[in-house]
């Protein structure tokens, strides 16, 4: 079946635009993640969906930051003015559930890779 | 937030070794994940595996919960074995559902 997919692969933007980062996750899975990777470090946790609400955005670094999933499906990532320390790739992942109770294996898209000029 | 530390950071085989690749956390966690990230960046999922022990092929892994470490066993490694290897894991506690927390990662290189 089909994975998490992500859109723009690749989005290459100068310092002060807006950009949008699309995420399509597994049919089916109730909460969705966003994170991001500098380059050589791990994924850092960005901001976590059950549904259509935000149940955890505490990764998210300042207000330039914000998504959103209004159908609980799929997301966008929205960042204002952007500066040249937010290049990195940006992940998506998604899972079943996401409650403690819960089995939630998240699954990983492919990522957008931003550089920011 | 808990921490995640990995070891080795960097390791190098000659192709047909085997490996274990070692994930230790300062707090509990479930949801314990291992993934690999190949080439291209795809993370792959190799285990979920938040206590004992399953294996898939030439891949294995332990978690040992109560001493909040798991392992991973790579053997007969093969040169598409290389890449970064992740693990990752959830806070036991509080309200972090779901934050997963990464290591460092582990650079494996197979050699011919």
């Amino acid at each position: 079946g089909a994975g998490v997919s992500q859109t723009p692969s690749n989005k290459v933007t100068e310092k002060g635009k807006y950009v949008e980062l699309r995420c399509d996750p597994i049919s089916g899975h109730t909460a969705l993640y966003w994170y991001r990777q500098s380059l050589g470090q791990g994924p850092e946790f960005l901001i976590y969906f059950q549904g259509t609400g935000a149940a955890d955005d505490s990764g998210l670094p300042n207000d330039r930051f914000f998504a959103v999933r209004p159908e609980g499906s799929v997301s966008t990532l929205k960042i204002q003015r952007t500066e040249r320390g937010d290049s990195a790739v940006y992940l998506c992942a998604s899972s079943l559930g996401g409650g403690t109770r819960y089995y939630n294996e998240q699954f990983f898209g492919p990522g957008t890779r931003l550089t920011v000029l | 937030g808990i921490q995640v530390e990995q070891s080795p950071p960097d390791l190098i085989l000659q192709e047909g070794a085997n490996s274990t690749l070692r994930c230790n956390f300062s707090d509990s966690v479930n949801n314990l994940q291992w993934f690999h990230q190949n080439p291209w960046g795809q993370l792959i999922n190799l285990f979920y595996i938040p206590s004992g022990t399953k294996q898939n092929g030439r891949l294995s892994a332990t978690t040992v919960a109560t001493e909040r470490y798991s392992l991973l066993y790579i053997s007969s490694s093969q040169t598409t074995d290389s890449g970064v290897y992740f693990c990752a894991g959830r806070p036991a506690g509080g309200t972090s559902y779901g934050k997963l927390t990464f290591g460092q990662g582990t650079i494996l290189t197979v050699h011919p």
